[in-house]
């Protein structure tokens, strides 16, 4: 089972460059999400989706766009980086219709903004 | 949302038990416990959950006390591969948002 896909793992961008963090999942999940992780900070929760077409922001949604055409796919997209994104990413997906489903995580987008 | 305190680190032994503690004074009545755990260079994983009766799966055990102020997560057989941060949050809403805080790391001696 693949589960939640991350890719790439690492990537390292100028400031100002553009790029999309690729997530997807093959479990059927309405539910996806994405996570920043920095050093003391644990993980924080920039944008999510309840479904194909509907997206809302979480905690730490600046500098970053979402979409979701399809129930698969949740991509991340940095318009301009900065240094202050460099972080490890995170996509998450679960299904809805048990409120205490897990959470599954895919294993991370390392991410450093030169 | 409803804050839990763990303690910053705690140390195993190879094979011997490990009970992570977690207090949640201002737990309310509705609100889940969570565990998940994050291996160095992966994304967390779900531990286990329970709201008020103690829980068993194939990885730990949950002990919640009685007043729901404090729970404990069980290893019952530390390994090495059991070596991670672990998180105990509250409360997961409709839309399977997480607040995580900064979790317990726990180190496995062999």
């Amino acid at each position: 089972n693949a589960g939640v896909t991350q890719t790439p793992k690492f990537q390292v961008l100028k400031t100002g460059q553009s790029m999309t963090l690729q997530c997807a999942q093959d479990m059927n999940h309405e539910y996806m999400s994405w996570y920043r992780q920095d050093p003391g900070m644990g993980l924080r929760l920039i944008h999510y989706s309840v479904g194909a077409g509907i997206t809302d922001q979480g905690e730490v949604p600046n500098g970053y766009n979402v979409s979701r055409s399809t129930t698969e796919d949740f991509p991340l997209r940095l318009l301009s980086a900065a240094p202050s994104q460099t972080s490890v990413y995170f996509c998450a997906s679960r299904g809805v219709q048990e409120l205490n489903s897990p959470l599954h995580f895919g294993n991370g987008t390392r991410l450093t903004v030169t | 949302d409803a804050k839990t305190t763990q303690p910053n680190s705690m140390e195993s032994n190879e094979e011997e038990p490990v009970h992570l503690p977690c207090n949640h004074s201002t737990i309310s009545g509705t609100d889940y416990i969570h565990w998940y755990r994050q291996l160095p260079s992966q994304g967390p994983e779900y531990v286990i959950h329970g709201l008020t009766s103690n829980v068993n799966n194939r990885m730990a055990s949950l002990a919640i006390a009685e007043d729901r102020k404090s729970s404990t997560l069980i290893l019952h057989r530390a390994t090495l591969r059991d070596a991670a941060v672990y998180y105990c949050i509250l409360r997961i809403t409709s839309y399977g948002k997480l607040t995580f805080g900064q979790g317990t790391i726990l180190t496995v001696h062999p």
